[in-house]
């Protein structure tokens, strides 16, 4: 099964460009999230996605990140225009979400798996 | 408000020894909690997670951890290190009592370096 993948990996741009960054989740998974990771940090979120429904958004820089997952399938973050302190990993993940399932059971469950990331590097 | 604490920047071990890579959480009610781990040009990949039952989770790849409810920790261990195990390792939480909020709030991230 093909895991969580991410496109570009690798991403150099001038500040001020604009730049895209695309991921399709694993097959079957609802729950969508992008992480943005800083040098020496853990990742935080950003946005979170239930199939096409962006359920929490309130860490994304709305002035100027935007995301969309319009089929509810894979997704795009944007950064328009980008700054310097834009540069960072950016992760994707995706996750089965069981809670209703699980909540019946009393068993929750949050496994997400990560995409490998894209490197941003504002110049 | 929910916190995990990694309180180490890095940790060296050398081969065949175990190793203990800590972390302490805070959040309200029962705690789920996680451990990922991060190799160079890699996602982060899951290790294991506690949410329920006997506080020692066995995971992937020879590690294990404790859930201590009186410490609020949850250390990950691996009896006898092995070199392909360095890398950089974060623990994380999610508070359950947060109307079923699938966030999880990462650590720092600690760098286990295994020296041959």
């Amino acid at each position: 099964e093909a895991g969580v993948v991410q496109s570009p990996r690798y991403k150099i741009i001038e500040k001020k460009q604009p730049v895209a960054f695309w991921c399709n989740p694993i097959s079957g998974h609802n729950t969508l999230y992008w992480y943005l990771q800083n040098l020496g940090q853990g990742p935080e979120l950003l946005i979170r996605y239930e199939n096409e429904e962006a359920v929490d958004d309130s860490q994304l820089p709305k002035d100027r990140f935007s995301a969309e997952r319009l089929k509810g399938v894979d997704s795009t973050l944007k950064i328009q225009p980008a700054e310097l302190g834009d540069s960072a990993v950016y992760l994707c993940a995706s996750s089965l979400d069981l809670s209703g399932l699980a909540a019946e059971e009393g068993v929750w469950y949050n496994e997400q798996f990560f995409g490998p990331g894209t490197r941003l590097t504002v110049l | 408000a929910q916190s995990v604490a990694q309180p180490e920047d890095q940790v060296n071990v050398a081969e065949g020894n175990p190793l203990t890579v800590k972390c302490t959480y805070s959040v309200s009610g029962n705690p789920y909690l996680f451990w990922y781990v991060q190799y160079p040009n890699r996602g982060l990949q899951f290790l294991l997670k506690y949410i329920t039952g006997d506080n020692l989770v066995k995971g992937s790849y020879g590690f294990e951890a404790e859930f201590n409810k009186s410490q609020t920790s949850f250390h990950l261990k691996k009896p006898s290190a092995l070199v392909s195990d360095s890398a950089l390792y974060f623990c994380a939480v999610r508070d359950p009592v947060s109307g079923g909020y699938n966030k999880l709030i990462f650590g720092a991230g600690t760098r286990l370096a295994v020296h041959p």
